[in-house]
């Protein structure tokens, strides 16, 4: 039972460059999801998908782009990173759209950008 | 504004019982959210409330009063494996999740 597979689990970047979070869920749920985690500061919302083909900004979506081509992947994608979105980052899915259930989450993928 | 206060860290005894609080401010209310953490891992879903009152399941129970903006996750009969974070979750009336930052819980033996 895989549930949420994130990769890479780790990767340090140089600013500027371009670089894609991978997220794939094999539990068929209609809802996902990319948080950041920073020290000190709680879960933020960066974009979500309530269903395939379909996709909502976040809390702090600036400078982060998504996709939702089909029900299992949700990829995140840095355009030209900056030291600011080091950070880790979670995608999560549910079986509702709207948050309105349990959510499981990835293992996170720690991003530093130097 | 939208606001989830927690402790920032709890220190508890191996066998003894602890309480987190949680406070929230939100627009809307759709039920609070705990969840547990792991240093370096995912979190994972413990309990949800969105009526008052008192939710057990085994050693972990969830209080939430509606009137106050208030919840608290009680964990009984602690063991080391309960060292961890505890994360506060309320869900507004856009049914979007706002995150406290997490109380970091010790287990002392």
């Amino acid at each position: 039972i895989a549930g949420i597979t994130q990769a890479p689990t780790s990767q340090i970047l140089a600013a500027g460059r371009r670089m894609t979070l991978r997220c794939t869920q094999d539990m068929r749920h209609n809802a996902m999801y990319w948080y950041r985690q920073d020290l000190g500061l709680g879960l933020r919302l960066i974009h979500y998908s309530n269903t395939a083909g379909t996709t909502g900004k976040g809390e702090v979506p600036d400078g982060y782009s998504v996709s939702r081509a089909n029900t299992d992947d949700f990829p995140l994608t840095l355009a030209s990173a900056v030291p600011s979105q080091t950070s880790v980052y979670f995608c999560a899915s549910s079986e509702a759209g709207g948050n309105t259930g349990e959510l499981f989450f990835g293992e996170g993928s720690r991003l530093t950008v130097l | 504004g939208q606001n989830i206060d927690q402790p920032t860290e709890m220190t508890a005894t191996e066998g003894a019982i602890v309480q987190i609080n949680c406070t929230y401010q939100t627009s809307g209310f759709n039920g609070l959210f705990w969840y547990q953490q792991h240093a370096g891992e995912a979190p994972t879903f413990l309990s949800y409330n969105v009526l008052d009152g008192l939710e057990e399941k085994g050693r972990f129970s969830s209080f939430l009063s509606r009137s106050k903006g208030y919840s608290y996750l009680l964990l009984k009969e602690l063991q080391m494996k309960d060292s961890a974070s505890y994360l506060c979750a309320s869900m507004d009336s856009n049914y979007q999740l706002i995150w406290g930052a997490g109380t970091k819980l010790i287990i002392k033996p």
